[in-house]
């Protein structure tokens, strides 16, 4: 009964190569979110969805490109993996952005 | 007591005790605020929330104090457990804008 699930829970890869992340969540909500969580535990927002729907782009590399194929799924995808783009990626979804935001439980992204 | 660089700021208090969270905000409009927990490994997990027409919140064994006048929001944790040693989140936003996330304290219990 996982709320918000994203996979994988690790990725390791090397620079310059594209990857993408999967996130799913059962809870009916109709916005869902992707964050950046950095080593030191800074979190940002990187894109917001609502009903499929791109409301949020903060300032991401093109490199980065989420998609929803449905109000129950985004996924991000990242083209030419960079050094820089090491960090725990974490999913969420909310009713609302006024109304609690449930996150999943990471995707740590390694790139060597 | 609060370390500086790399590190996150540290609570550390005694099983049982009541534990104080504090957080400085910024932008004077927000009028959505509230709190996450994060254990390790884990996501940012929903504590309690609160919007700008109210002083205080509780829920269980958690209070939220929000003072608007001054920007700071605390999170009060009563007989904290060693289940509750994560790190802290603060997070506000107005309307639709994105929640933008407080730096987070570590809090450390102990036994």
């Amino acid at each position: 009964d996982t709320a918000v699930s994203q996979t994988p829970k690790y990725l390791v890869t090397q620079m310059g190569n594209d990857k993408s992340i999967k996130c799913e969540q059962n809870l009916g909500h109709d916005t869902m979110y992707w964050y950046k969580q950095d080593s030191k535990k800074f979190l940002k927002i990187m894109f917001s969805y609502n009903n499929k729907e791109l409301i949020i782009n903060e300032t991401v590399p093109n490199r980065f490109s989420p998609k929803s194929p449905d109000k129950a799924h985004l996924n991000l995808h990242i083209n030419s993996l960079e050094l820089g783009d090491s960090a725990v990626y974490f999913c969420a979804s909310s009713h609302s952005p006024h109304q609690p935001q449930h996150f999943g439980d990471g995707t740590r992204l390694s790139i060597l | 007591g609060e370390s500086v660089g790399l590190h996150l700021p540290t609570l550390s208090v005694q099983e049982g005790d009541n534990s104080i969270i504090n957080c400085a905000y910024s932008n004077s409009a927000s009028d959505y605020f509230i709190w996450y927990k994060q254990e390790s490994g884990k996501g940012p997990q929903f504590i309690i929330d609160i919007r700008s027409n109210m002083d205080k919140r509780q829920g269980q064994r958690v209070t939220v104090l929000l003072n608007k006048t001054v920007k700071h929001l605390s999170l009060q944790i009563a007989a904290t457990q060693p289940g509750d040693s994560a790190v802290y989140f603060c997070a506000e936003n107005k309307g639709n804008t994105p929640l933008v996330f407080g730096k987070g304290t570590r809090l450390s219990v102990i036994a």
